[in-house]
C-alpha cells in the first residue's frame, strides 16, 4: 500500500495567516493526489484535485503543487471559515489511502 | 445539482450484517464509479472500496475483503454497501462518494454523502 504522511498533524494560525501543509507519499505518485477539507460532522469536501487544480467553487486562497512523492496545500489570507481537518488521498494505486489528516485550529 | 443522500444511522450486534443505501441525483449515474469511505469516531478517513457503474466491477481494501459487496440499482440510481459480520471496530460513519476520472490526473472523489453512522454495540 501508498503510505500518505501528513505534516504538521496540528496548526494554529491566525485569521489573515498563511498556511502550508505538506504530504508526502512513500512512492512516486505522479500528481495523482487530492485534498480534501472537513469539518465537525460534515462529509469531507473536495478542495484541489490532480495536485493543483482548483475544484469548482472553492476560493481562489486554496493552491496545491508538488508531484513525484512530496506535495503542498497552502491556503493564503486564513479566513474564519477555514478553521477545518484537512485530508490528502492518493489515487495512483489501491488502495486510495488517505493521510492521517490536518488539524487546522485558531491561535 | 449533483448530490447522494444516504439511509439513516444503524445500531447492529456484533456478527449481525447492515446495508446502507446512497441515491444518486443531478448526474448521469451510471457514467461514474461510487466509491465507498468510512471514518471511525475521531479518526480519520479510510477507503474502503469502489464499484464501477460500466461494468460492475469492484475492487475492496484489504481489511474488510470478504466481508463487504457493493452493488448499484441503475433503475433506482443507488449504490449500496453491504458489510457483514459486524465488529465493535466496524463502529463507523460510512460515506459514499462520486468517483470523477480525470485524463492522465488520477481521480478523485466528488460529492460525498452526508454519511451514515453505523454503531455496532451488545
Amino acid at each position: 500500500d501508498i503510505q500518505m504522511t501528513q505534516s504538521p498533524l496540528s496548526l494554529s494560525a491566525s485569521v489573515g495567516d498563511r498556511v502550508t501543509i505538506t504530504c508526502r507519499a512513500s512512492q512516486s505518485i505522479s500528481t495523482y493526489l487530492n485534498w480534501y477539507q472537513q469539518k465537525p460532522g460534515k462529509a469531507p469536501k473536495l478542495l484541489i484535485y490532480a495536485a493543483s487544480s482548483l475544484q469548482s467553487g472553492v476560493p481562489s486562497r486554496f493552491s496545491g503543487s508538488g508531484s513525484g512523492t512530496d506535495f503542498t496545500l497552502t491556503i493564503n489570507s486564513l479566513q474564519p471559515e477555514d478553521f477545518a481537518i484537512y485530508y490528502c488521498q492518493q489515487t495512483y494505486g489501491a488502495p486510495r489511502t488517505f493521510g492521517q489528516g490536518t488539524k487546522l485550529e485558531i491561535k | 445539482q449533483v448530490q447522494l443522500v444516504q439511509s439513516g444511522g444503524e445500531v447492529k450486534k456484533p456478527g449481525a450484517s447492515v446495508k446502507v443505501s446512497c441515491k444518486a441525483s443531478g448526474y448521469s449515474f451510471a457514467s461514474y464509479d461510487i466509491a465507498w469511505v468510512r471514518q471511525a469516531p475521531g479518526q480519520g478517513l479510510e477507503w474502503m472500496g469502489w464499484i464501477s457503474n460500466y461494468n460492475g466491477n469492484t475492487n475492496y481494501a484489504q481489511k474488510v475483503q470478504g466481508r463487504v459487496t457493493m452493488t448499484t440499482d441503475k433503475s433506482t440510481t443507488t449504490a449500496y454497501m453491504e458489510l457483514r459480520s459486524l465488529r465493535s471496530d466496524d463502529t463507523a460513519k460510512y460515506y459514499c462518494a462520486r468517483v470523477v476520472i480525470g485524463a492522465n490526473a488520477g481521480n478523485w472523489f466528488d460529492p460525498w454523502g452526508q454519511g451514515t453512522l453505523v454503531t455496532v454495540s451488545s
